[in-house]
């Protein structure tokens, strides 16, 4: 399988801040990554497709100002939470997909708590 | 209706028995099928994709599908403790533009 990793695994912030959140595939280059957002319990829900040198695709409901995501190379997307709040406390997962494969591989995740 | 529906569960099974996990979809244009296992806390990771109707058999997992009738499945043998876990179908659509997740299926595996 295809190795994804995140950075950092872990995020305390305080209320206002910003958090930026790193994905990358390690042993292939991704065209594609992809960016979802779990809250205790519940399922992965798709927040954006990043796609290398244009901008994301958002899913409904997901406000792009505050989820900044920028897929500036093709091992690289990050995540930038503006501005987060206590509601925004979540485990963010990014995937990536190699190309001419349809498979999504997964990072370890990114747990964000905002205080 | 969802694109791709699971039962949440949980299901419990003893350790050795076979759990058998179900997915159904609803875009008969879906072409490829994928199951993820996610432990507690952690990110999924996969476990198997499925391409073609028939069954895919990788050691103890083995996939079914059934495009006629909108279903895959996942059976796992000799069921272990270390099983126990929340299982997620995902599907491409024709065309390979969405990638769906279904809800997942909380597995115990009882020793």
């Amino acid at each position: 399988g295809a190795v994804v990793s995140q950075h950092p695994s872990w995020v305390i912030c305080k209320s206002g801040t910003s958090v930026k959140i790193e994905c990358r595939s390690l042993d292939f280059q991704a065209t594609t990554m992809f960016w979802y957002r779990q809250f205790p319990k519940q399922s992965l829900m798709l927040m954006a497709t990043s796609n290398e040198g244009s901008k994301a695709t958002y899913e409904q409901g997901v406000e792009k100002d505050k989820f900044l995501i920028n897929h500036a190379s093709l091992t690289l997307s990050t995540l930038t939470v503006t501005s987060a709040h206590p509601e925004d406390s979540s485990f963010y997962i990014c995937s990536a997909r190699r190309p001419g494969s349809e498979t999504q591989y997964f990072g370890p995740g990114t747990r964000l708590l905002v205080l | 209706q969802k694109e791709v529906e699971q039962n949440s569960g949980p299901l419990s099974v003893p350790e050795g028995a076979i759990a058998s996990l179900n997915c159904t979809y609803s875009d008969r244009g879906s072409q490829s099928f994928f199951w993820y296992r996610q432990y507690s806390g952690k990110s999924p990771e996969l476990i198997m994709s499925i391409y073609s109707n028939g069954d895919k058999e990788d050691g103890r997992f083995t996939a079914q599908l059934n495009k006629a009738s909108q279903y895959v499945s996942l059976l796992i043998r000799d069921s272990q403790p270390s099983d126990s876990a929340t299982y997620l179908c995902a599907l491409l659509t024709l065309g390979g533009n969405q990638f769906y997740f279904g809800t997942g299926t909380s597995l115990t595996v009882i020793p």
